[in-house]
C-alpha cells in the first residue's frame, strides 16, 4: 500500500512552453500533497503545499504564477511549469500525506524535466 | 527556522553495521523520519519515530533518538550492497502543517 505515482517520469520541452506533471495517490486519500524540487546531489527543496479544494501555499521565493498547482481531488494534484526556461530543468518530486495516518508522508518516483 | 544536518558520506564494508547520524534544532518536533533514495528515484519511507520514544527497531533498522541532544541516528545491521543509496533524515515541523524539513542526505557506499 501507500503508493504515489507521478506522470510523466521524464519530459523534455522547449523554452517558452508549459509542462504539466501529475501526482496521484493510488491506494489512499490525501488531503495534502507537497511539491519538491531537487537539484543534482542536493536535498529536497519544498516548493508548495497543495490542499484539496483550496489554493496552494507557496514557499518563499517560489513564483506561484510560474508553478501552477491544482489539487482537484483527494488523489490527484498537478504542477504546471509555465513558460519554462532552462533554469527550470530539475527533478520534481511530489509527496502525499495519508488522510488516515496523518504522519506518514509518501513520495512519488519523481519527474525529470529538461528544458532546451 | 528549523535546521537538519547530516554528514554527507559514509563508506562501510558489506556485512558490517552502518550508522547514519542526524542533528536537528526544533525541540518541539513530534515525528522524525528516515527516507532512502536510490539513483533517479523518489524517496522511500524507511521508518519514523515519535518524539516520546527513545528507540524503534524494524528488522535490520534501528532508530535511536536522543531528544536532549536533538540527535537522531539510523543503524543498518548487516549492511548489503543493495543498501547503497542516499539516506535523508527529515523532521516534521511543529504547528500542524505536515511540512518536513530535510537534511542534505548521507550517501552510503557499501563495498565488498
Amino acid at each position: 500500500g501507500a503508493v504515489v505515482s507521478q506522470h510523466p517520469s521524464w519530459v523534455i520541452c522547449k523554452s517558452g512552453t508549459s509542462v504539466k506533471i501529475e501526482c496521484r495517490s493510488l491506494d489512499f486519500q490525501a488531503t495534502t500533497m507537497f511539491w519538491y524540487r531537487q537539484f543534482p546531489k542536493q536535498s529536497l527543496m519544498l516548493m508548495a503545499t497543495s490542499n484539496e479544494g483550496s489554493k496552494a501555499t507557496y514557499e518563499q521565493g517560489v513564483e506561484k504564477d510560474k508553478f501552477l498547482i491544482n489539487h482537484a481531488s483527494l488523489t490527484l494534484s498537478t504542477l504546471t511549469v509555465t513558460s519554462a526556461h532552462p533554469e527550470d530543468s530539475s527533478f520534481y518530486i511530489c509527496s502525499a500525506v495519508d488522510l488516515a495516518f496523518a504522519y506518514e508522508q509518501y513520495f512519488g518516483p519523481g519527474t525529470r524535466l529538461t528544458v532546451t | 527556522g528549523e535546521d537538519v544536518e547530516q554528514s554527507l558520506f559514509l563508506s562501510v564494508r558489506e556485512g558490517d553495521s552502518s550508522v547514519i547520524n542526524c542533528t536537528y534544532t526544533d525541540s518541539s518536533s513530534t515525528y522524525l523520519y528516515w527516507y532512502k533514495q536510490e539513483p533517479g528515484a523518489g524517496l522511500q519511507l524507511l521508518t519514523y519515530i515519535f518524539s516520546n520514544m527513545d528507540m524503534k527497531q524494524d528488522q535490520r533498522l534501528t532508530v535511536l533518538l536522543n531528544k536532549k541532544d536533538k540527535h537522531l541516528s539510523l543503524r543498518i545491521a548487516d549492511t548489503q550492497t543493495g543498501d547503497s543509496a542516499i539516506y535523508f533524515c527529515a523532521v516534521l515541523l511543529s504547528g500542524g502543517y505536515n511540512k518536513l524539513i530535510f537534511g542534505a542526505g548521507t550517501r552510503l557506499a557499501v563495498h565488498p
